[in-house]
């Protein structure tokens, strides 16, 4: 059974750059067709997709982070990565990976804090 | 970015049937329809269903959904305490090749 477990800084500073990654265990990230997903939830508030990244390395990312946003894959390490750049106290939310066949999402990782703050 | 508009509250009592809306546009649930995701307090979401109504193995029969035209919609039948939860719609955005969201609907068994 495929899991996904989200790694990384849990506090980053003002206009620096989050970097976050997940690690794929029980399964290969490059194998059947799924596409790898980044998924952010501020405290109390909804869901918001970031983007995902499929095994060819093609990207979607989301309209409104797009020009802060780089999704990236290692199938080496069978792990993909998240990188947002230029950080507010708006970022400040739990960071979830997940895996998506076509548009659905049906393996999450437990979720991440991560905290924009100086 | 626009997301999918659902209910923010629905309450129901104990083994009544709650039906949860998620309405978007003709270029996502009305186009590839919607899945759905429960989500408990402090935990991930999990796939309850997906292209309107195939559910993952280990999902209760006790949901079910449906799609009429630009509407999707989650039915929970008999509620359960367990049930209590926050409920989201997703669907993929060929207009903006983007995953929307909906804006959430808190389930509260009375």
């Amino acid at each position: 059974q495929v899991q996904l477990q989200e790694s990384g800084p849990g506090l980053v500073k003002p206009s620096q750059t989050l970097s976050l990654t997940c690690t794929v265990s029980g399964g290969s990230i490059s194998s059947g067709s799924y596409y790898w997903s980044w998924i952010r939830q501020p405290a109390g508030k909804g869901l918001e997709w970031i983007g995902r990244i499929y095994t060819s390395g093609s990207t979607n990312y989301n309209p409104s982070l797009k020009s802060r946003v780089t999704i990236s894959v290692d199938t080496s390490k069978n792990q993909f990565s998240l990188k947002l750049s230029s950080v507010t106290a708006a970022d400040t939310a739990v960071y979830y990976c997940a895996r998506a066949k076509s548009s659905t999402m049906d393996c999450w990782g437990q979720g991440t804090l991560v905290t924009v703050s100086s | 970015q626009a997301g999918l508009t659902q209910p923010p509250s629905v309450s129901k009592g104990l083994r009544q049937t709650a039906t949860l809306t998620c309405t978007g546009n003709s270029n996502n649930v009305g186009n590839q329809g919607a899945a759905w995701l429960q989500q408990h307090q402090g935990h991930p979401p999990k796939l309850l269903s997906y292209r309107n109504n195939n559910r993952p193995s280990g999902i209760s029969e006790r949901f079910s959904a449906s799609r009429s035209g630009n509407t999707a919609s989650l039915t929970i039948t008999g509620l359960q305490p367990e049930d209590e939860a926050d409920y989201y719609c997703s669907a993929w955005d060929s207009s903006l090749s983007a995953l929307v969201f909906g804006t959430g609907t808190k389930v509260t068994v009375l």
